[in-house]
């Protein structure tokens, strides 16, 4: 059965940092391309950034890029969201997602329960 | 950026009608190479993470309810559930993977 499972969320005052992880089981997590995606209390899905299967490609939204930098350790099935300079606009649960790369990119399939981050003084 | 606009906003369908929902992307995400729409949607249920329903615009994934379409092309695609149940109460995004990802703002289908 696949499964990803986020932690790393908390409390963190304006301009502090976290680091978020994503542990992956059920599959060969190598293989896939992955992704984190917010969603602020009862608002939308938001797409945040993404990595190559091999990590050595990533892609992120204007919102957080030069702010987040995700990275995996394909060795430990675990992928990481490093969050700098956060914002109270940032509060928001995050999730991991999978997706499978064979040539173009296709969508996430595959979701965690989201880790809740909460930016406030 | 590509922006995804959906329509409604929200949506109250009774029981065994039908229920429509539209996604209009500013752009279009057919690639014309291979012929596909770079189109996923979801389904998300209050407390739970989003569940992928369907991707390239009309290929329902493992396990969907055969009540579940989409169709469309270019920039302008639909995803119609053909008998409401009480359990596909939830809000549905489209999402476009053509250039990076966007997902519309979401549509709350609720029952009338």
């Amino acid at each position: 059965e696949v499964q990803l499972v986020e932690s790393g969320g908390g409390l963190v005052q304006p301009g502090g940092s976290l680091r978020l992880s994503c542990a992956a089981s059920g599959f060969t997590f190598s293989n896939y391309w992955m992704h984190w995606v917010r969603q602020a209390p009862g608002k939308g899905l938001v797409w945040v950034s993404r990595i190559s299967a091999d990590g050595s490609d990533t892609r992120y939204a204007d919102s957080v890029k030069g702010r987040f930098t995700v990275s995996r350790d394909n060795a430990k099935n675990t992928l990481y969201l490093q969050m700098n300079s956060l914002r109270a606009e940032d509060t928001a649960v995050y999730y991991c997602a999978r997706a499978e790369y064979s040539g173009p990119p296709t969508p996430p399939d595959h979701w965690g329960q989201g880790t809740l981050v909460t930016v406030s003084s | 950026d590509i922006v995804m606009t959906q329509s409604p906003d929200s949506l109250a369908v009774s029981l065994g009608e039908r229920a429509t929902i539209n996604c209009k992307s500013s752009q279009s995400v057919l690639y014309n190479s291979n012929n596909k729409n770079y189109l996923g949607w979801y389904q998300q249920k209050p407390g739970q993470p989003p569940k992928l329903l369907i991707s390239w615009a009309s290929t329902r994934e493992s396990g969907v309810p055969d009540r579940f379409s989409g169709s469309g092309s270019g920039t302008d695609f639909t995803l119609t559930i053909s008998s409401l149940q009480a359990e596909d109460v939830a809000v549905y995004y489209c999402q476009q993977y053509y250039s990076l990802y966007t997902f519309g703002q979401g549509t709350k289908l609720e029952i009338k």
